[in-house]
C-alpha cells in the first residue's frame, strides 16, 4: 500500500506570493492533518480534516486555510507569504478521526526569500 | 510551561546501551504517541498508547496515565537509532478542539 505523498517537496517562493501543497493520504484514510516544523517552534498542529469538513484548527493567522476533497486528498493554501512562514510542512493521514495512528508523508519544505 | 515536556533534550550513547526518553504532560489525554524523526524530516510514527506497555522489535513504551508519564526505551542501542524522538499527546476533547501537542523532541545519536 503506497505511503502518504506530499507534492511538492521542496519550493521557494518570495514574499508576498502566495503557495499550495498537496497532501494524498494512504488509500482509505479519510482523516488528513497538516503540521509545521520550524526549528524555533518545533512541531505545530495546523488543520484536521475528516470527511471533506474541517474539524480543528491550530493558531495560525487566516493567511493559512486548507481543504479536503472527495478523494480525501487535502491541500493546503498560505497567502502573502511572510519570510516566518519558512518551514517543514507535514502532513498525515489516518484511517479516523483523532483516535488512530497517523502517518506521515515526507514533507514539503518551504522557503520564503 | 509546556503542555508536553521531554527530557533530555539531547542524549549521547554508545552502541549497545540501554537508552530511556522520558515525557511528562499536564493535561488530560485519550492517546499519547512516540515519533521518530531521521535527519531530511520523514516522521515514523512508533508507536500510540493511552495505557500499559507496547513493544516493538528493541523499542519499549510505557505510559503512567495516573503519574501523566510516558517513556521510551531502546534496548540494544544502534548507530541507526540516531533520530529525533518526539512526543506527542492528545488532550481529551472537553468541547473545544482537540489538537495533538508536541514536545520539543530528545536528539539522540549513538556511537559506534
Amino acid at each position: 500500500k503506497a505511503g502518504v505523498t506530499q507534492t511538492p517537496r521542496y519550493l521557494i517562493k518570495t514574499r508576498g506570493q502566495q503557495v499550495t501543497l498537496s497532501c494524498s493520504p494512504i488509500s482509505g484514510h479519510r482523516s488528513v492533518s497538516w503540521y509545521q516544523q520550524t526549528p524555533g517552534q518545533g512541531l505545530q498542529f495546523l488543520f484536521e480534516y475528516f470527511s471533506e469538513t474541517q474539524r480543528n484548527k491550530g493558531n495560525f493567522p487566516g493567511r493559512f486555510s486548507g481543504r479536503q476533497f472527495s478523494n480525501s486528498r487535502s491541500e493546503m493554501n498560505v497567502s502573502t507569504l511572510e519570510l516566518g512562514d519558512s518551514a517543514l510542512y507535514l502532513c498525515a493521514s489516518s484511517l479516523g478521526y483523532r483516535v488512530d495512528e497517523q502517518f506521515f508523508g515526507p514533507g514539503t519544505r518551504l522557503t520564503v526569500l | 510551561k509546556n503542555e508536553v515536556e521531554q527530557s533530555p533534550q539531547n542524549l549521547t550513547a554508545q552502541e549497545g546501551e540501554f537508552i530511556t526518553i522520558n515525557c511528562s504532560y499536564s493535561v488530560g489525554i485519550s492517546a499519547l504517541h512516540w515519533l521518530q524523526q531521521h535527519p531530511g524530516g520523514g516522521i515514523v510514527s512508533l508507536f500510540m498508547l493511552s495505557s500499559g506497555k507496547k513493544k516493538h522489535g528493541r523499542l519499549i513504551a510505557t505510559i503512567n496515565i495516573q503519574e501523566k508519564h510516558s517513556s521510551l526505551h531502546i534496548t540494544a542501542s544502534h548507530p541507526r537509532d540516531s533520530a529525533v524522538y518526539i512526543c506527542a499527546v492528545r488532550p481529551i476533547n472537553t468541547g473545544t478542539a482537540s489538537k495533538l501537542t508536541f514536545g520539543t523532541g530528545t536528539r539522540l545519536q549513538v556511537m559506534l
